[in-house]
């Protein structure tokens, strides 16, 4: 089974600031891992993903995340916020090979203040 | 209709009704998932739909959940005998792939039992 773990329910940060969320991961097999995004008020949007490849993979939107194998991590940075990057945030896992149905951390809520 | 849509928006109900939520996917899309996000439970997955296949139920909480598919299309996810508990946002995701490819989220069903 897998797990997801994200250690921040809720982030504060000025606007232009870099901000990172935390995630980490536990599974026995191998994982797909994804950053998904919630706005107010709207429905869950895929932010980026890490199927293969590269372990950094980026948004359109400036945010990236690196997947570290050996920490079992999937943090998501931004170098600079806006105000509009305020949002809920949620890390998910789903098994290579398998269907991929999703598991959730608990999200945690980025607010950017002016 | 170019993305999920789910109906109705908002559900209100007494505790002991039966309620049937709708999920309507992006076209095309084989792989159907239901979600429930929830204050205490935050994101989890409920059932999932490939195809002509049997559907993984394993993430339904009770037998008052059930769920299906016709046509290889349309959902309905109907709850039995609600309880307060089942009070929730119910999201549904299509995906054209089942390994890897991404979930495209409708805008969720906020359920309501009084």
């Amino acid at each position: 089974a897998q797990s997801v773990t994200q250690l921040d329910s809720q982030v504060p940060v000025f606007e232009e600031a870099p901000v990172e969320l935390r995630c980490n991961y536990s599974s026995s097999v191998s994982v797909y891992l994804f950053w998904y995004v919630q706005y107010p008020n709207q429905g869950l949007q895929l932010l980026l993903k890490y199927l293969s490849g590269s372990t950094l993979v980026e948004s359109i939107n400036g945010f990236e995340a690196e997947f570290n194998k050996s920490q079992t991590s999937f943090h998501l940075r931004k170098p600079s916020v806006h105000i509009s990057d305020t949002a809920e945030y949620f890390c998910a896992v789903t098994r290579v090979g398998g269907y991929n149905k999703l598991i959730f951390g608990a999200g945690t809520r980025l607010a950017v203040h002016p | 209709g170019a993305g999920v849509s789910q109906s109705p928006s908002n559900k209100v109900t007494e505790k002991g009704k039966d309620v049937e939520l709708r999920c309507d996917p992006i076209s095309g899309h084989t792989a159907l998932y239901w979600y429930r996000q929830s204050l205490g439970q935050g994101l989890e997955f409920l059932i999932y739909f490939q195809g002509n296949s049997a559907p993984d139920k394993s993430g339904l909480p009770s037998d008052r959940f059930s769920a299906e598919r016709t046509g290889g299309s349309v959902s309905t996810l109907t709850i039995q005998r609600t309880q307060q508990e089942d009070s929730a946002v119910y999201l549904c995701a299509s995906s054209l792939a089942p390994t890897g490819g991404q979930q495209f989220f409708g805008p969720g069903t906020r359920l309501t039992v009084l």
